[in-house]
C-alpha cells in the first residue's frame, strides 16, 4: 500500500517556541491531507482538513492561529504548532488521501505519528 | 453528526482464542464503516471496510466484521488470535462527501501466551 511518512517522530521543545511537523506521501499524490490529535488512551480527534493549494479547514474548537497548516504540494503538508504550551503535548497523526480518479473512500493512508512534548 | 462507541476499553485474550471487538455507531444515513489497527511506532492500518452489499466483510490478517443495521453495530471478529494481534483497534465511520473519519475511543487488545 501507499506510504505516508512523518517527521520528526518525536520532538521536545520549550514552552513558547514553535514546532513544525511534516507529513509526506511517498509514492502517491495526496490531494487531501488530514491532521489528527491523539491523547493517551483516547481516540483520534480530527483537527483540520488540508487541500493542496488552498487554505485548511479547521474543525470546531481548533485554533487556526495556533495550529498552522500548509499544504504547498501534492506530497507535503506541514503542521506548525506556534507558541507551544505544555497542554499542546500530544501525539499528532496525519493521513493522506489519494485523489487519483477512481479512488474511493478507503484510500486514506496514515503516517506513524509525531510525539510532541512541550516542557 | 456521526459518532462511534467502542464499549470495551481493554480486552485480554489467550493466544489461539477467538476475539470480538464491539463497535456501535450513530449516523443518519448509510454509513461507511472501518476498522483500523494501530501498533506502536506504526501508522493506522486499515483492516476492513463496509460501504454496502454483503454485511459480512472480510479483511486482512484473518479479521472479519459484520454490519447490523438494526443494532447500529459493526463488530470485529477473529477466530484465532496470534500474539502479533496485540494492538489498539479503532472503529471509524466515514462522512460522505468530504472523506472525514470519526473514530471510536479504541480498544486495547492484549494477547497472553
Amino acid at each position: 500500500g501507499a506510504v505516508v511518512s512523518q517527521h520528526p517522530s518525536r520532538v521536545i521543545c520549550k514552552s513558547g517556541t514553535s514546532v513544525k511537523i511534516e507529513c509526506r506521501s511517498l509514492d502517491f499524490q495526496a490531494t487531501t491531507m488530514f491532521w489528527y490529535r491523539q491523547f493517551p488512551k483516547q481516540s483520534l480527534m480530527l483537527m483540520a482538513t488540508s487541500n493542496e493549494g488552498s487554505k485548511a479547514t479547521y474543525e470546531q474548537g481548533v485554533e487556526k492561529d495556533k495550529f498552522l497548516i500548509n499544504h504547498a504540494s501534492l506530497t507535503l503538508s506541514t503542521l506548525t504548532v506556534t507558541s507551544a504550551h505544555p497542554e499542546d503535548s500530544s501525539f499528532y497523526i496525519c493521513s493522506a488521501r489519494d485523489g487519483s480518479p477512481g479512488q474511493g473512500f478507503d484510500e486514506q493512508f496514515f503516517g506513524p505519528g509525531t510525539r510532541l512534548t512541550v516542557l | 453528526a456521526q459518532s462511534v462507541t467502542q464499549p470495551d476499553i481493554h480486552i485480554t485474550v489467550s493466544e489461539g482464542a477467538s476475539l470480538e471487538l464491539r463497535c456501535n455507531y450513530s449516523y443518519g444515513a448509510t454509513p461507511y464503516l472501518f476498522w483500523y489497527v494501530q501498533s506502536p511506532g506504526q501508522g493506522l492500518q486499515l483492516l476492513l471496510k463496509y460501504f454496502s452489499g454483503d454485511t459480512l466483510v472480510q479483511g486482512i490478517k484473518g479479521f472479519e466484521a459484520e454490519f447490523k443495521r438494526s443494532q447500529s453495530s459493526f463488530n470485529l471478529r477473529k477466530p484465532s488470535v496470534h500474539w502479533s494481534d496485540a494492538a489498539e483497534y479503532f472503529c471509524a465511520v466515514g462522512e460522505v462527501g468530504d472523506y472525514k473519519l470519526s473514530f471510536g475511543a479504541g480498544t486495547t487488545v492484549t494477547v497472553r501466551a
